[in-house]
């Protein structure tokens, strides 16, 4: 079975500080991916930045990193330099591939992120 | 390019009554196919999965049920509505057996039963 555990219901932020959501999770799958989606307040879903988990390379997308410790399932999100429009509900995601059953995609419970000017 | 329609946008439904939500994806073939319930405030929770026609997974055992008639349709259905079948539902698509692909979502169903 595939779980995410996101333990962090809200955090806030300075605008311009540094912030770290944590993530961690479970899977009896060899081959998986990891993503961090954004769910501003219109509902739709934006991918925010994805991992591969047989990279140890830290993924990056300009303000945004990811600290993904394997072996303490572990799959942080960074974000720098943090701007009002970051405000918004970041859920955490697993793909793994389940065999006959193909992709199975399991997302946290999220955690509400509020940026304070 | 790809898009995902979701319909209809908000429901109000009583007690008792049946539901069909319905999602449809267009310019993409054999895409496995999702749907979620979010609770007010809460995180996504997984109902079922699909990756085929008539292949189904169910997630969680509940008053609902889903089905796929076509290759790029997903129905979410229910026979009896119960109040806590409310919530904001969504339908999202990704491509089958490639892991790193991003899942792209419907603008979900904002279903109140009453």
């Amino acid at each position: 079975a595939q779980t995410v555990t996101q333990s962090q219901p809200e955090m806030s932020v300075q605008e311009a500080e540094t912030v770290t959501l944590s993530c961690t999770y479970d899977t009896s799958e060899s081959d998986y991916y990891l993503f961090w989606y954004k769910q501003p307040p219109s509902r739709q879903m934006i991918l925010v930045i994805r991992q591969e988990a047989y990279k140890q390379q830290n993924a990056t997308e300009n303000r945004f990193s990811v600290n993904f410790q394997k072996a303490a399932k572990s799959f942080s999100l960074k974000i720098s330099d943090s701007q009002l429009g970051d405000a918004a509900m970041y859920f955490c995601a697993l793909s793994a591939l389940v065999k006959e059953y193909g992709n199975k995609l399991v997302f946290g419970a999220g955690t509400i992120l509020r940026v304070k000017s | 390019s790809q898009t995902i329609h979701q319909w209809p946008a908000t429901l109000v439904q009583p007690v008792g009554s049946p539901l069909s939500l319905e999602c449809t994806v267009e310019g993409t073939s054999n895409p496995n196919l999702y749907w979620y319930r979010q609770a007010a405030g809460r995180g996504l929770q997984l109902l079922f999965y699909s990756v085929g026609i008539g292949q189904i997974s169910s997630e969680v055992p509940q008053n609902l049920s889903a089905s796929r008639p076509q290759d790029r349709q997903f129905i979410l259905s229910s026979k009896k509505l119960l109040l806590s079948d409310s919530g904001f539902y969504l339908c999202a698509w990704s491509a089958r057996q490639i892991l790193n692909t991003e899942a792209f979502f419907g603008q979900g169903t904002r279903l109140t039963v009453v």
